[in-house]
């Protein structure tokens, strides 16, 4: 079954630090990866995506995430935070199952 | 832009009443979810609707039911409400599988 881990449960930071949350997935078959944001007393936020193509996939606001099959990693960073940074984020990916699963979150604190 | 929709942002209910949750979303999408959140567990997967009428189970159906009359509005019954059910709840709609989730903004509920 689909198993999505994100390494790092908090995360804090001062701002204008980069930042790297980590995530990987498990899966033997062709997989859509999603990085999700969600702000306090929120729902989730589509924060970018990778279906196919260029394994390099950017958001409006900064982050980006590679996709990287060999690793079966989906890591997100930013160069450098902002204190509007501050959520929690949420790496999933669907596969052969059709279901999307979750990883468990990171928090991220910036810190000024 | 997608908007889901969930009736109430807060909700309080006693142990053993029987508790409804409403979700709708306007972009006629195929597909509606239903999630709990808990902290440390991230999302969890209720129950899922490919199109009217239809459910499948998801990883903790248990002490859940879903209604899905119109394409639009896909419901969450809680039978017999339990206090192990207090969590926020998140909804969420999708065209086609595999394509990104769009949330509502999620329903504390308490059971006390």
């Amino acid at each position: 079954a689909q198993s999505v881990t994100q390494l790092d449960s908090q995360v804090p930071v001062f701002e204008e630090a980069p930042v790297e949350l980590r995530c990987n997935y498990s899966s033997s078959v062709s997989v859509y990866l999603f990085w999700y944001v969600q702000y306090p007393n929120q729902g989730l936020q589509l924060l970018l995506k990778y279906l196919s193509g260029s394994t390099l996939v950017e958001s409006i606001n900064g982050f980006e995430a590679e996709f990287n099959k060999s690793q079966t990693s989906f890591h997100l960073r930013k160069p450098s935070v902002h204190i509007s940074d501050t959520a929690e984020y949420f790496c999933a990916a669907v596969g052969g199952s059709e279901k999307l699963v979750f990883g468990k979150g990171t928090k991220l604190t910036v810190n000024p | 832009d997608v908007k889901v929709t969930q009736s109430s942002r807060y909700l309080v209910k006693r142990t053993g009443e029987k508790v409804f949750l409403e979700c709708v979303q306007d972009m006629d999408h195929e597909n509606m979810f239903w999630y709990r959140q808990d902290p440390g567990l991230g999302l969890r997967l209720i129950y899922f609707s490919y199109d009217v009428k239809m459910k499948e189970k998801g990883d903790i159906p248990e002490g859940y039911s879903v209604s899905r009359e119109k394409k639009e509005r896909f419901s969450l019954i809680l039978e017999s409400a339990s206090t192990n059910q207090t969590s926020m709840y998140l909804c969420a709609s999708s065209l086609i599988s595999r394509q990104p989730q769009h949330f509502g903004d999620g329903t504390r509920l308490s059971i006390l």
